[in-house]
């Protein structure tokens, strides 16, 4: 069964880092593209990043390129999102999901990151 | 980018009525190679991950129930709800994963009348 369970989320102050996790179960990290999303209090969905299947290939959403860095340890079956220089605006509850055959069919169950002083 | 607008912000819906939802892209998703939409469905409750109802535009996801559905092409879309359920209460989003950054509609919410 294919699973996603994120973890380290949290309140930091505006201006820390956290880096989130994101154990996959019952599938290879290395044969699937890997994406992150976010869903702010009372706003839309939000892509955030993405990771191809080799780990070579990133892209992120404009704002929060320079600050964050998707990344993955096959070994570990583990999908990371770290987050540095956090703002107000990126509070939000994270998700990663996988993409295959046209679709974004399996997401995690989020992890709520709160910035704020 | 690829601008996604949803059409009506919040519509209510009598139980075992028609519910129809609208989406708009600001530019085609339809790709000329595959002749597909990159278009998606999703239903969002409170507390809950995303859950993917459509994808290809029209494609039902495993699983999903039969009164879902969804059509269009190019740039409008609808998810239609045949007979709505009371747990269809939910926020619905469309997403287009044609180009990146891959956008969202803003949400339409979803009541029961």
């Amino acid at each position: 069964e294919v699973q996603l369970v994120e973890s380290g989320g949290g309140l930091v102050q505006p201006g820390a880092s956290l880096t989130l996790s994101c154990a996959a179960s019952g599938f290879s990290l290395n044969v699937y593209w890997m994406y992150w999303f976010r869903h702010a209090p009372g706003k839309g969905l939000l892509w955030v990043a993405r990771l191809s299947p080799d780990g070579n290939n990133k892209l992120y959403a404009d704002s929060v390129k320079g600050r964050f860095t998707i990344s993955k340890d096959n070994a570990r079956s583990t999908l990371y999102l770290q987050m540095d220089s956090l703002r107000a605006d990126d509070t939000a509850v994270y998700y990663c999901a996988r993409f295959t055959d046209g679709r974004f069919g399996y997401w995690g169950q989020g992890s709520l990151v709160t910035v704020s002083s | 980018d690829i601008v996604m607008t949803q059409s009506p912000d919040s519509l209510a819906v009598s139980l075992g009525e028609r519910a129809t939802i609208n989406c708009k892209s600001s530019q085609s998703v339809l790709s000329s190679s595959n002749s597909k939409n990159y278009l998606t469905w999703y239903q969002k409750k409170p507390g809950q991950s995303p859950k993917l109802l459509i994808y290809w535009a029209s494609t039902r996801e495993s699983g999903v129930p039969d009164r879902f559905s969804g059509s269009g092409s190019g740039t409008e879309f609808t998810l239609t709800i045949s007979s709505l359920q009371a747990e269809d209460v939910a926020v619905y989003f469309c997403q287009q994963y044609y180009s990146p950054p891959y956008t969202f509609g803003q949400g339409t919410k979803l009541e029961i009348k």
